[in-house]
């Protein structure tokens, strides 16, 4: 599968435990973004990096929120001191460059009990 | 503030019949509009945008700026289109998609 890929697909973790996420984008795609999806809702914005420098961050992107995409390559999503409210679905999508379709990964399902 | 809105949690039909999936926004400047669908068990995958003005897999929508709508139509629904549907809009800088609440659609046999 040459899509986007996330990893680890599930991940249940205790609450006040830090958690990290990878995305690898498509080759050569320049754009990543971030999205969360909670249950029954679409997904909302998180943050996005055009090749390694991050150019937009979503209010909902709280100072325990850090994302990274050191090469321009994978990015990490890492959460510190999860909460119960950080329960939901993370997804990664990336893009060639603006206005091009969007690509999205399988998505990573997080957990906090 | 930017919003896209679709009223519908959940829309049933039979096979055959007419689908109309609604959406509206509300949005400062002109932002592109896209569908995007997520069958069971599948990635989040884009169906079709407006500017291309394509018809995928039967489906068309309309951007209406003077009802700040874009609705999802088929007018003979099948049951392989079961799936979960969400309107987004992109923003004038290129760089974020807003997403409404996604809409279920079940096509029963």
């Amino acid at each position: 599968d040459t899509g986007v890929s996330q990893n680890p697909r599930h991940k249940i973790t205790k609450r006040g435990q830090n958690v990290t996420f990878r995305c690898d984008p498509i080759s050569e795609h320049n754009r990543l973004y971030w999205y969360r999806q909670t249950l029954g809702q679409g997904p909302e914005f998180l943050t996005y990096f055009q090749n390694e420098a991050q150019l937009e961050k979503s209010r909902l992107l709280s100072d325990r929120f850090s994302a990274e995409r050191p090469k321009g390559s994978f990015s990490t999503l890492e959460i510190q001191r999860t909460e119960q409210g950080d329960s939901a679905m993370y997804l990664c999508a990336s893009s060639l460059n603006m206005n091009t379709e969007a690509f999205f990964g399988q998505g990573t399902r997080l957990t906090v009990v | 503030a930017q919003r896209v809105t679709q009223p519908e949690k959940l829309l049933s039909v039979f096979k055959g019949a007419p689908v109309e999936l609604k959406c509206n926004y509300s949005y400062s400047g002109s932002p592109e509009l896209f569908w995007y669908v997520q069958y069971s068990r599948q990635r989040l995958q884009l169906l079709l945008r407006h500017i291309s003005r394509e018809s995928i897999k039967g489906f068309t929508a309309d951007l209406n700026k003077g009802e700040t709508s874009f609705h999802l139509k088929k007018p003979f629904a099948q049951e392989e289109d079961s799936a979960m549907y969400y309107c987004a809009a992109l923003n004038n800088a290129g760089n974020m998609l807003t997403f409404g609440g996604g809409t279920r659609l079940m096509v029963k046999p």
